[in-house]
């Protein structure tokens, strides 16, 4: 029989390129966020994380943002490279003191050379 | 430093069977959480264990149950294995149990079932 999966949203840049990778996140009660990448037949990598006081922290060429008006988490690379190309999934920490990470469906990301 | 080692990486069982999965978490670290990937579902929580005390569980059938020991290594149990079981489980691991600790992914076991 055909077989269902989740449909992931894509994002194809140029290298060189900025990339914006957004999520809707679901619990207006996450108090932390974090986003993953994920590289065929491996664990998500961490990228960046950011607490629900902040509005924005920076990485190396990372960087997020949180609009916990709009329940909205973007993920912002700069100068995308190829090894950036990757599934890209938000979490948000749903479990309060304690850890249940509910993860987002994930974003396709493809960097042409 | 190691990180998250998960054994083994690959395996194939058949239906009826039941299943053991190993985590080693990153040392210090005292929080071990599972979660099942599939294509279908996406990442879904398993459960989540800090001091050996099962802290927080997701919805899945109680065919699913974990451990933890007092070197903070973890290990999930699968009884009576169905097709729909077949999937990646991965094991992460963090400092601490609150919010705000990093939570750091091994690189998961393939289970198939057949």
């Amino acid at each position: 029989g055909e077989s269902v999966g989740l449909h992931l949203p894509t994002l194809s840049v140029q290298e060189g390129d900025n990339s914006i990778i957004n999520c809707a996140y679901s619990n207006s009660a996450s108090d932390y966020f974090i986003w993953y990448k994920q590289e065929s037949g491996k664990g998500p990598q961490f990228i960046i994380d950011i607490r629900s006081n902040m509005d924005k922290r920076q990485g190396q060429r990372v960087t997020v943002l949180l609009n916990k008006t709009v329940k909205h988490l973007s993920l912002q690379i700069a100068a995308t490279q190829p090894g950036d190309s990757a599934v890209y999934f938000c979490a948000e920490n749903s479990g309060g003191s304690n850890y249940k990470l509910t993860f987002g469906k994930g974003t396709l990301l493809t960097v042409n050379p | 430093k190691a990180g998250v080692t998960q054994t083994p990486r690959y395996l194939i069982k058949t239906r009826g069977q039941q299943v053991t999965l190993s985590c080693s978490p990153i040392s210090g670290h005292r929080s071990v959480s599972w979660y099942q990937q599939t294509p279908g579902q996406g990442l879904q929580f398993l459960f989540e264990y800090f001091s050996e005390t099962q802290r927080n569980k997701g919805n899945f059938p109680g065919r699913f149950s974990g451990r933890q020991f007092s070197n903070s290594r973890s290990e999930m149990n699968v009884s009576t294995l169905e097709l729909g079981d077949s999937a990646l489980y991965l094991c992460a691991s963090s400092f601490g149990s609150s919010s705000g600790n990093t939570i750091y992914f091994g690189e998961g076991s393939w289970l198939t079932v057949v």
